[in-house]
């Protein structure tokens, strides 16, 4: 069955410092979507690529679609305590069989 | 605006006892509704999802069944709580393929 891997599981920096996330598919995707889950809190929709080697950029993150559509990346720079949470990221074709992958948790010290 | 409630925030249910949790969507007709699990420190995994009135699709077998009596409604069941039902269960929405989630429930079961 189809997976998405998602690495590094935990990952702690010094604020101001950059931080990325990879995730990895076991099949080709037809769009990848990116979560912000805070402590204690749900899932936030942050962005969606739909087009093979599509970059977004949201302020400080970058998103990136692989050209083969079967990884993602979620770029920060330049960590701030705000950026706290786990960052999850979730690929298939329309949301019915839309898997997550098992999430990031980002640490950032102040 | 669409809005969706979910409730309650926090259960602890002895093992064997019996489980509902409900959440309902405001402001959007006939939306897809899902039901998610999040074990603690993991990712989300889909439990079931509902396109209309009275149609549950069953993505993993378990203790546990949904109903969707109303087109806003979507209601998670058990007869008997197992230990390792204990999790936080999110519902969502889907609008453009991507997923709102409700404020979750954290579920206790010892």
């Amino acid at each position: 069955g189809q997976q998405v891997m998602q690495i590094p599981q935990y990952q702690h920096v010094q604020e101001g410092e950059d931080f990325t996330t990879y995730c990895n598919s076991s099949t080709t995707l037809s769009n990848i979507q990116w979560y912000k889950q805070r402590p204690g809190g749900h899932p936030v929709f942050l962005i969606q690529l739909v087009k093979s080697g599509e970059v977004k950029k949201q302020k400080r993150l970058t998103f990136q679609f692989g050209e083969a559509k079967k990884n993602s990346s979620l770029h920060i720079t330049a960590t701030q305590t705000t950026d706290v949470g786990t960052y999850f990221c979730a690929g298939g074709t329309g949301a019915n069989n839309l898997f997550f992958g098992t999430g990031t948790r980002l640490t950032v010290i102040p | 605006s669409q809005t969706i409630h979910q409730w309650p925030a926090t259960l602890v249910q002895p093992v064997g006892s019996p489980l509902s949790l409900e959440c309902t969507v405001e402001g959007t007709s006939n939306p897809n509704l899902y039901w998610y699990r999040q074990a603690a420190g993991r990712g989300l995994q889909l439990l079931f999802y509902s396109v209309g009135i009275g149609q549950i699709s069953s993505e993993v077998p378990q203790n546990l069944s949904a109903s969707r009596p109303q087109d806003r409604q979507f209601i998670l069941s058990s007869k008997k709580l197992l230990l390792s039902d204990s999790g936080f269960y999110l519902c969502a929405w889907t609008h453009n393929e991507k997923l709102f989630f409700g404020s979750g429930t954290q579920l206790s079961v010892l």
